[in-house]
């Protein structure tokens, strides 16, 4: 099947921890995304690669981390500096050609 | 800032009627305006794309229009049935990979 696979499901942390978000697609796109959603609130975007071994920060990265060392691969770290972990966390992918996201399943972050 | 509001939080319509959610928007110039549909605890799936010079766009029970001048984007769904509840975001896409802004979305429940 292709698509966008996250995990885990659901993912604790403990206080002082990081932990690491996993991400893979098999849609050949270029570009990925990692996006917070909380109650009430859009998508915000933690951050953004449009290519292999390049990323951006969105308007929400402190606290956060990406690398991009393969085009299928967009890992997140939720960093011990991230005071308020706990959200909802959606990856998502688009082709270059047009901003049309394709979404993973998500991955349920609580702090223990 | 840019601003995204969905009419509201919450839709109840009866199984049959049409459903008409709202997405006003503001300090944005958008290239295109994207709806996705999004269940409890899974990932938005796209639904429909609409560009800036297209005042309307149809894909089965599905209408979308798109009016510049209001800063507005009206969805409408015909002949709701229950298996359409859920929640449905709005996007604002200015054109760049890294210009998506979403919507908090709002909550259609259709009651049979």
């Amino acid at each position: 099947d292709g698509g966008i696979t996250q995990s885990p499901k659901y993912l604790f942390r403990k206080e002082g921890q990081n932990v690491t978000l996993s991400c893979e697609q098999n849609l050949n796109h270029d570009a990925m995304y990692w996006y917070r959603q909380d109650p009430g609130q859009g998508l915000r975007l933690i951050y953004y690669s449009q290519i292999v071994n390049d990323f951006q920060k969105g308007d929400i990265a402190e606290g956060y981390s990406v690398s991009r060392e393969k085009k299928e691969s967009f890992p997140l770290t939720v960093t011990s500096a991230q005071k308020n972990p706990t959200a909802f966390y959606l990856c998502a992918s688009s082709m270059r050609q047009t901003n049309i996201q394709y979404f993973g399943a998500g991955t349920r972050l609580s702090v223990l | 800032s840019q601003k995204i509001e969905q009419n509201s939080e919450a839709l109840n319509i009866q199984e049959g009627k049409t459903a008409t959610l709202t997405c006003n928007y503001t300090n944005y110039s958008p290239a295109y305006l994207q709806w996705y549909r999004q269940d409890p605890g899974r990932g938005p799936v796209f639904l429909l794309l609409i560009r800036e010079n297209e005042k309307e766009k149809r894909k089965e029970r599905l209408k979308v229009t798109f009016d510049t001048t209001l800063k507005q984007s009206l969805f409408h769904i015909t002949a709701s049935q229950p298996a359409d509840s859920a929640t449905y975001l709005c996007a604002l896409d200015g054109g760049n990979n890294n210009d998506m802004r979403f919507g908090a979305g709002t909550r259609l429940t259709v009651k049979p």
